[in-house]
């Protein structure tokens, strides 16, 4: 499967949880990007990033939330202590370049905070 | 002024005629369009990118840009029930590589 992989598809998570998300790139792509989709609103940027380093997290909440992708092995985000209002489909998605260049998404993550 | 704009719809069109879906966008400075489908709970799926003026054909899609008019849109041609869909418009800004999302038009296609 060269697309988009993200696990787990489903995440249950208490309140006050860590919750966390993987995503492996397309293979011969190089940057990540994270997007979140809260019901019945659109896509909203995250973060960007590449090999070891972020490069945009312009669109991440100030506390709670993290993300890295390290030299080797998948691009994580990490979510604290998480809330009910974090209930969401996480998406990532990846590109062979920065710039604007096309971005492919994987299937998602669903996260229900109980 | 919301970043990029798209009627929500519903939009409905019989089997085998064109949709037609727009999106405008507040930025000048955009620089790249991508049309996103997204069927109900799966991921979105890019479908079409245009960066320059005019018109870009790919099978039964065409997507149009209108830099002047701050404007783009989808044509699908022969619309099918599979097609039957949300819409996303996404739009990048020069010198970054984020994508901003419009809220998405949902399409139905009637046999």
């Amino acid at each position: 499967n060269a697309g988009v992989m993200q696990n787990p598809r489903h995440l249950v998570r208490r309140r006050g949880q860590e919750a966390r998300l993987r995503c492996s790139p397309m293979k011969g792509h190089s940057h990540v990007y994270w997007y979140r989709q809260l019901p019945e609103e659109g896509l909203k940027f995250m973060v960007y990033l590449q090999k070891e380093n972020i490069i945009d997290e312009s669109g991440m909440p100030k506390e709670r939330f993290s993300a890295e992708f390290p030299k080797e092995g998948p691009s994580i985000l990490r979510i604290q202590q998480v809330v009910r209002g974090d209930s969401a489909a996480y998406f990532c998605a990846s590109s062979m370049t920065g710039g604007s260049y096309e971005q492919y998404f994987g299937p998602g993550t669903r996260l229900t905070v109980t | 002024q919301k970043e990029v704009e798209q009627n929500s719809g519903p939009l409905s069109v019989p089997e085998g005629a064109i949709a037609s879906l727009n999106c405008t966008y507040s930025d000048r400075g955009s620089q790249s369009f991508f049309w996103y489908r997204q069927y109900s709970g799966k991921s979105p799926e890019l479908i079409m990118s245009i960066y320059s003026n005019g018109d870009k054909e790919d099978g039964r899609f065409t997507a149009q840009l209108n830099k002047a008019s701050q404007y783009v849109s989808l044509l699908i041609r022969d619309s099918q029930p599979s097609d039957s869909a949300t819409y996303l418009c996404a739009v990048t800004k020069e010198g970054a590589q984020k994508l901003v999302f419009g809220q998405g038009t949902r399409l139905t296609i009637n046999p």
